[in-house]
């Protein structure tokens, strides 16, 4: 079946570094969607991406649509604790990434 | 607030159990997804209903089943519980099946002992 392939895993940096995570698929799709989940809470949409080689922000948050419509990249420029959590990258609602676990050490 | 709310927050049952879920969508929304997550693991859909029909489904066990009411609430069934049942239950809504964001509840801890 479709494959969202999310990375890194997990990552531990230092409050104020920035950050890139990335989403793969061998399938196109027509949407790429990351969320966010902080713990014990249900996935909060960050930000929605409709259109191939689409750069939008949100705050600090920057996400790409790749242009071959098989990956997508979220940037978090100058993190801070409260951006600890689980990152999803989504298409078509169904299919989830793996997730990346962010850590922010002061 | 998202706006979905699901019931009960947390489930404690035995293994042989039958429990059901309930996820109230964010009004207006017509579309309603159920989701799976176990510990420390992505989350991964199960089945989706649009306006009271299934829409689509995701890898659900057949000991699970799920319906959507006229009011347009959703009850996702599990039956003969056992143990590697123990998750976190997502609902989610949308405005409509496709090109819209997913708004989430908070889900519903179930723990099968």
């Amino acid at each position: 079946g479709q494959q969202l392939n999310q990375s890194p895993q997990s990552m531990f940096i230092q409050e104020g570094e920035d950050v890139s995570m990335n989403c793969t698929s061998s399938s196109i799709f027509n949407t790429w969607l990351w969320y966010k989940q902080d713990p014990g809470e249900g996935p909060v949409l960050l930000i929605a991406l409709y259109k191939a080689g689409e750069l939008t922000s949100n705050g600090r948050l920057t996400a790409q649509f790749g242009i071959t419509r098989k990956d997508s990249f979220l940037n978090i420029s100058a993190s801070i604790p409260s951006d600890v959590g689980i990152y999803f990258c989504n298409t078509d609602k169904l299919i989830f990434g793996t997730g990346t676990r962010l850590q922010v050490f002061p | 607030d998202s706006g979905v709310t699901q019931t009960p927050k947390h489930l404690i049952t035995a293994t042989g159990q039958r429990v059901t879920l309930r996820c109230s969508p964010r009004s207006g929304d017509l579309s309603v997804y159920w989701y799976q997550q176990s510990l420390d693991q992505g989350l991964q859909f199960l089945i989706q209903y649009y306006n009271g029909e299934e829409r689509a489904k995701g890898n659900i066990l057949e000991r699970f089943s799920a319906q959507q009411f006229p009011d347009l609430h959703s009850e996702l069934n599990l039956s003969s519980l056992e143990l590697g049942d123990s998750a976190l239950y997502f609902c989610a809504s949308s405005v409509a099946p496709r090109d819209s964001p997913l708004h989430f509840g908070n889900g519903t801890r179930l723990t099968v002992t």
